[in-house]
């Protein structure tokens, strides 16, 4: 059963930084592209960053390009976010997400909140 | 990017109603989309893909339609457990965006 499962979150102060990682199971995490999704408190779904299979590929939100990379080590199965100059609206909480193949598979989500 | 919009931000409805959502593309995604519901305190949780297959599991009161830039949601007749937020996602091209989201509260 494929799975993913996201861990890193915590409480940091504005303008730090924090690495998320996501641990996935259940399918060939190398064939795959992968996709950072977060959710602010009472706010929609926002895709943050996707990486292609290989890693050559990456694309971001605007709302956090050139302060979030997304990267991957096939060999460990995981995938990372590493977050730099935090601000207060980046307050969420990170999904890790498989591509559609036909249907996405989502984690449960880990909560990164920044505050001083 | 591709814009995602949905109308109406907030629907109030009775058990037993047939309620449809909208789910607007700034461009042709094909039959690119999906949609969720998602519940307080709760991941998203995938109803419809490529905008009108069922997913396993999803009961058949919810239906999907449209392609190339518009697309709907229905629910046949609404249940209690149905009362949550839906939103719609494109996943033709990176970064994945989404409409903001449909509030299905009771009347």
């Amino acid at each position: 059963q494929a799975q993913v499962v996201e861990s890193g979150g915590g409480v940091v102060q504005p303008g730090r930084s924090l690495r998320l990682s996501c641990e996935v199971s259940g399918f060939a995490f190398d064939t795959y592209g992968m996709h950072w999704v977060r959710q602010a408190p009472g706010r929609g779904l926002e895709g943050v960053a996707t990486i292609s299979y290989d890693g050559h590929n990456k694309y971001y939100a605007n709302s956090v390009k050139g302060r979030f990379t997304i990267s991957r080590d096939n060999s460990r199965n995981t995938l990372y976010l590493e977050m730099k100059s935090l601000g207060i609206e980046d307050t969420a909480i990170y999904y890790c997400v498989r591509e559609w193949d036909p249907v996405p598979v989502w984690g449960q989500g880990t909560t990164v909140t920044v505050s001083s | 990017d591709i814009q995602m919009t949905q109308s109406p931000s907030t629907l109030s409805a009775s058990v037993g109603d047939r309620v449809s959502i909208t789910c607007r593309a700034s461009q042709s995604i094909n039959s690119w989309l999906g949609w969720y519901q998602q519940k307080p305190g709760k991941a998203p949780n995938l109803l419809i893909y490529k905008a009108s297959i069922l997913e396993s599991g999803v009961p058949s009161r919810f239906s999907g339609s449209g392609s190339g830039t518009e697309f709907t949601l229905t629910i046949s007749s609404l249940h209690p457990d149905d009362f949550a937020i839906y939103y719609c996602q494109q996943y033709t091209s990176s970064p994945w965006t989404f409409g903001p989201g449909t509030k299905v509260e009771i009347k």
